[in-house]
C-alpha cells in the first residue's frame, strides 16, 4: 500500500520561499510506476495540480507556476520535494502530495497525503 | 489548458435519492476523464478513472459514463456517507486540471 506523508514550515513569509517534502512508503521513487505530484487546494476552492517528477528526472509544471516552481527527488530517502519562490498570500494552501499513475493512456491520482496546511504571511 | 465545468456547483438531496453530476470539457478529451470525492478535512479520494472503471473497493452505486466532452458521475441510492464534494480531472493534456467541484449536501 503506497503511503506519502507531507512536511515543512506551515507559515512562509511573503516574497520567500515555500518549500515541502514528501516522504513516500510502499513504493520506491525510481520506479516506473508512478509520477509524483504536488496538488494544492486554496481554502474553500478547488484542486490545482502543480506539477510531478518521474524516475527518468524528467518534469512537468502547471504552465501558471512555471516559472516559481521546482520539483525534485532525493532517492536515498524514497522523498520528493516542492519548492515554489516568491510566494504571495495567493499560495496559501493545503498542498497535497500525490501518486499519478495510469491505466494505458489515462493519469490519475490514486495515493494521496494528508494535506499540509501553509499560510503566506508576514 | 482544457477547462473542466462541473454542474451543478452544490446539490441537495435525500438518503436513498439517484443523483447525477456532469462535468464538460472546454475540448475533446476522449475518456481520460477521472472523478474524486472529498470530505472535509481529507484528501480526495479517486472513485472513477478513465470516465467508467469503479476503482477497487468503490460501492457499485458509483457509475461513471461518457466520452468526448461530456461525462457524467451517477450515485444510485445515496448513503450518508456519500455527502461530501466531488471533482472531476482531465488527464487528456500534460497540463492536468480539474473540474470546481460540485458539493453535495444533505437536504
Amino acid at each position: 500500500q503506497v503511503q506519502l506523508e507531507e512536511s515543512g514550515p506551515g507559515l512562509v513569509r511573503p516574497s520567500e520561499t515555500l518549500s515541502l517534502t514528501c516522504t513516500v512508503s510502499g513504493a520506491s521513487i525510481n520506479g516506473k510506476t508512478y509520477y509524483w505530484s504536488w496538488v494544492r487546494q486554496s481554502p474553500g476552492k478547488g484542486l490545482e495540480w502543480i506539477g510531478y517528477i518521474y524516475y527518468t528526472g524528467d518534469n512537468s509544471y502547471n504552465p501558471s507556476l512555471e516559472s516559481r516552481v521546482s520539483i525534485s527527488t532525493d532517492t536515498s530517502k524514497n522523498q520528493f520535494s516542492l519548492r515554489l519562490d516568491s510566494v504571495t498570500a495567493a499560495d496559501t494552501a493545503v498542498y497535497y502530495c500525490a501518486s499519478l499513475g495510469s491505466g494505458g493512456y489515462n493519469y490519475f491520482f490514486d495515493h494521496w497525503g494528508q494535506g499540509a496546511l501553509v499560510t503566506v504571511s508576514s | 489548458d482544457i477547462q473542466m465545468t462541473q454542474s451543478p456547483s452544490s446539490l441537495s438531496a435525500s438518503v436513498g435519492d439517484r443523483v447525477t453530476i456532469t462535468c464538460r470539457a472546454s475540448q475533446y478529451i476522449n475518456n481520460y476523464l477521472h472523478w474524486y470525492q472529498q470530505k472535509p478535512g481529507q484528501a480526495p479520494k479517486l472513485l472513477i478513472s478513465a470516465a467508467s472503471t469503479l476503482q477497487s473497493g468503490v460501492p457499485p452505486r458509483f457509475g461513471g459514463s461518457g466520452s468526448g466532452t461530456e461525462f457524467s458521475l451517477t450515485i444510485t441510492g445515496l448513503q450518508p456517507e456519500d455527502f461530501a464534494t466531488y471533482f472531476c480531472q482531465q488527464s487528456y493534456r500534460t497540463s492536468i486540471t480539474f473540474g470546481q467541484g460540485t458539493r453535495l449536501e444533505l437536504k
